[in-house]
């Protein structure tokens, strides 16, 4: 089954600075990955999202890449802001819906002002 | 235009007891995924349910934990005689389309 793995486990910016987090991914089949931003006591929260067939993704501040060949994907996140800090989840999965998501173990994003 | 209801927020058990824990989906979606997190942990799925049929449950453990999606009314998450270990955040979401949408979850305390 779909195994994914996610570095770094803690990150520390400056406010102002970018932040970069990476998930690697096990199955080829896999064609979905979304990130998600869980705040202390809450539940997860899609921040953006990137499909097999597009290379990168972004949005404002945020931005994912994903490269298939390699299996791996990325979110970027520019000029950080305080409120960028929580727990950041990498997933992968079949496809964006009917299928469940595989997680990441999460990053711990502190931006410091 | 609610997202998706989870009830109760907290729930303490003693251990033997039973939780129930609700899932209401978005309106207009018809897929509910449960997850649980333990403490410090990423998400871990547990089963995939449409209206009265359990599509996935391959993350269910074998005993002790049931759900079901009735045509009518919530999902229910079901854990019977509790133990330590069943402490934790249990999360639904809900889908068709435009990804899966997370509801606040569950957190489950067994003392």
């Amino acid at each position: 089954g779909e195994n994914v793995e996610q570095h770094p486990s803690t990150l520390s910016v400056q406010e102002g600075d970018s932040a970069v987090i990476k998930c690697t991914y096990s199955d080829s089949a896999s064609n979905y990955f979304p990130w998600y931003k869980q705040e202390l006591g809450k539940g997860p929260q899609l921040i953006i999202d990137i499909r097999s067939n597009v290379g990168e993704k972004k949005d404002q501040r945020i931005a994912v890449t994903l490269n298939k060949t390699a299996k791996h994907f990325s979110l970027h996140i520019t000029e950080t802001q305080p409120e960028d800090s929580a727990v950041y989840f990498c997933a992968a999965s079949l496809q964006e819906y009917g299928n469940k998501l595989v997680f990441g173990a999460g990053t711990i994003l502190r931006v410091k002002s | 235009n609610a997202g998706v209801m989870q009830n109760p927020r907290h729930l303490v058990r003693r251990r033997g007891q039973e939780a129930r824990l609700r899932c209401s989906p978005m309106k207009g979606h018809s897929h509910v995924y449960w997850y649980r997190q333990l403490p410090e942990e990423g998400l871990k799925f547990m089963v995939y349910l449409q209206k009265e049929n359990i599509i996935d449950e391959s993350g269910m453990p074998k005993e002790r934990f049931s759900a079901e999606f009735p045509k009518e009314g919530p999902s229910i998450l079901r854990i019977q005689q509790v133990v330590r270990g069943d402490s934790a955040a249990y999360f639904c979401a809900s889908s068709p389309n435009n990804g899966y949408t997370f509801g606040s979850g569950t957190r489950l305390t067994v003392v």
